[in-house]
């Protein structure tokens, strides 16, 4: 299994302001992404953050918008840049675990535009 | 995007009473996960069920897949008023750690 850490845990924010979300892994994993979930919603896959390279993002969602970083094979950074209320989400990382193909999410970043 | 449905939207239940949900997807899969969400919190991990196979038990918890259907179920027996959450189907289409997620169902467990 994982233990997975994210800050902050909630956050209320300006519009117009960027906020970084961090996820921290307790062991070393290849496969990190990141989720959004609106108000009253499913779960949506925003990217694939690369160790070392560019993310990968899902149709719908762009560089600028929800810039992404991964440094090392433990810890991903995911930006909401120049934030409007529609971003008002609950912004989950998660990670794969390749021995029994199990993908473990962290707790979510509550974040709430006014 | 989102891969498919789940069914019921919501379900009420009283405690001791089981509770089933069902699950529907679109495309061939991998796998199927099932998840716990607790009042917008982060999910828990229930249960994987591979392709291949057609039924797994975990504790109270019993999933069913069958892919002629392209749908799963998810059995809790006895519930508690600790199940109280909403329940989240998700697939792995590609092998790729990448989940379309259904709709969920919010069980609701009356004590």
């Amino acid at each position: 299994s994982a233990v997975i850490s994210q800050k902050p845990s909630r956050d209320i924010c300006q519009r117009g302001t960027s906020l970084t979300i961090q996820c921290q892994v307790d062991s070393q994993v290849t496969m990190m992404f990141w989720y959004r979930q609106q108000p009253g919603q499913s779960l949506t896959l925003i990217a694939t953050a690369n160790q070392g390279s560019e993310a990968t993002y899902e149709s719908g969602f762009v560089i600028d918008k929800f810039p992404i970083s991964r440094p090392n094979l433990t810890f991903s950074t995911l930006t909401v840049s120049n934030m409007s209320p529609e971003d008002s989400s609950i912004y989950l990382c998660s990670v794969g675990i390749p021995s029994g193909n199990t993908i473990y999410f962290g707790e979510g970043s509550w974040l709430t535009v006014v | 995007s989102q891969q498919g449905e789940e069914d019921p939207q919501a379900l009420s239940i009283q405690e001791g009473e089981n509770a089933t949900m069902n699950c529907s997807y679109k495309t061939s899969i991998n796998n199927l996960q099932w998840y716990r969400q607790n009042s917008g919190r982060g999910l828990v991990h229930l249960i994987l069920i591979r392709s291949n196979e057609r039924e797994k038990h975990s504790g109270r918890l019993r999933v069913t897949l069958d892919t002629s259907k392209k749908s799963s179920s998810l059995l809790i027996t006895a519930s508690r008023a600790a199940d109280t959450a909403s329940y989240f189907c998700a697939t792995d289409a590609r092998n790729d750690y990448k989940l379309s997620f259904g709709a969920g169902t919010t069980v609701t467990v009356r004590a």
